[in-house]
């Protein structure tokens, strides 16, 4: 099946610093790319559509310049937390699409944790 | 927007019961998928219905979509232990085919 890979799994940083999420579709090319944060024992909420070779869209109130996403080729999205502070700490989860159908395949998270 | 509701949120069940967990759109869906994710995991596809009134069967566990593709149900029969985990419903829009997540279901069983 499908295995979307996320890098790395856990992250301890200092609150004002950058922190970069990979995530990558290791047998399929994704046409799309999604990003979810997941707060403990809630829903995943989306936070942006990222589409290979242009601009994500983003959800409202998921601020851009704060969560940078960059899809730079069929097998990898990126999601940059610049300027961390603690209120970010969550559980950051992404998923593709092939394009064949609707199905989501997600990656196993990344777990922030912004001191 | 979009807005997908699920319950119950919390569902403890004794090893061997039946249970169901609900799940409904504020909007009419193109489709509705479920996922399971287990404690500490992440969430993994189970299934996805698309036609009205569509039934689907996986041994024991069996999901409705509504006649007007706005609500689905997850019934589990004889619940194993092996059945622990968070049960969400995701609705894909009609217009922009966004997923909404439901808060899930977080089912715990009883041995």
């Amino acid at each position: 099946g499908a295995v979307v890979s996320q890098h790395p799994s856990r992250v301890i940083c200092k609150s004002g610093t950058s922190v970069k999420i990979e995530c990558r579709s290791l047998d399929f090319q994704a046409t799309t790319m999604f990003w979810y944060r997941q707060f403990p024992k809630k829903s995943l909420m989306l936070m942006a559509t990222s589409n290979e070779g242009s601009k994500a869209t983003y959800e409202q109130g998921v601020e851009k310049d704060k969560f940078l996403i960059n899809h730079a080729s069929l097998t990898l999205s990126t999601l940059t937390v610049t300027s961390a502070h603690p209120e970010d700490s969550s559980f950051y989860i992404c998923s593709a699409n092939s394009g064949v159908s609707d199905e989501q395949f997600f990656g196993p998270g990344t777990r922030l944790t912004v001191l | 927007g979009q807005q997908v509701m699920q319950i119950p949120q919390y569902q403890h069940v004794q090893e061997g019961e039946d249970f169901t967990t609900y799940c409904n759109s504020s909007t009419t869906l193109s489709n509705i998928q479920w996922y399971k994710q287990r404690p500490g995991g992440h969430p993994v596809f189970l299934i996805q219905l698309v036609k009205s009134g569509e039934v689907k069967k996986q041994k024991r566990l069996t999901f409705q979509f509504g006649e007007a593709k706005k609500n689905s149900s997850l019934h589990i029969t004889a619940t194993q232990t092996t059945d622990v985990g968070t049960y969400f419903c995701a609705g894909l829009s009609l217009n922009d085919y966004k997923l909404s997540f439901g808060a899930g279901t977080t089912v715990t069983v009883r041995a």
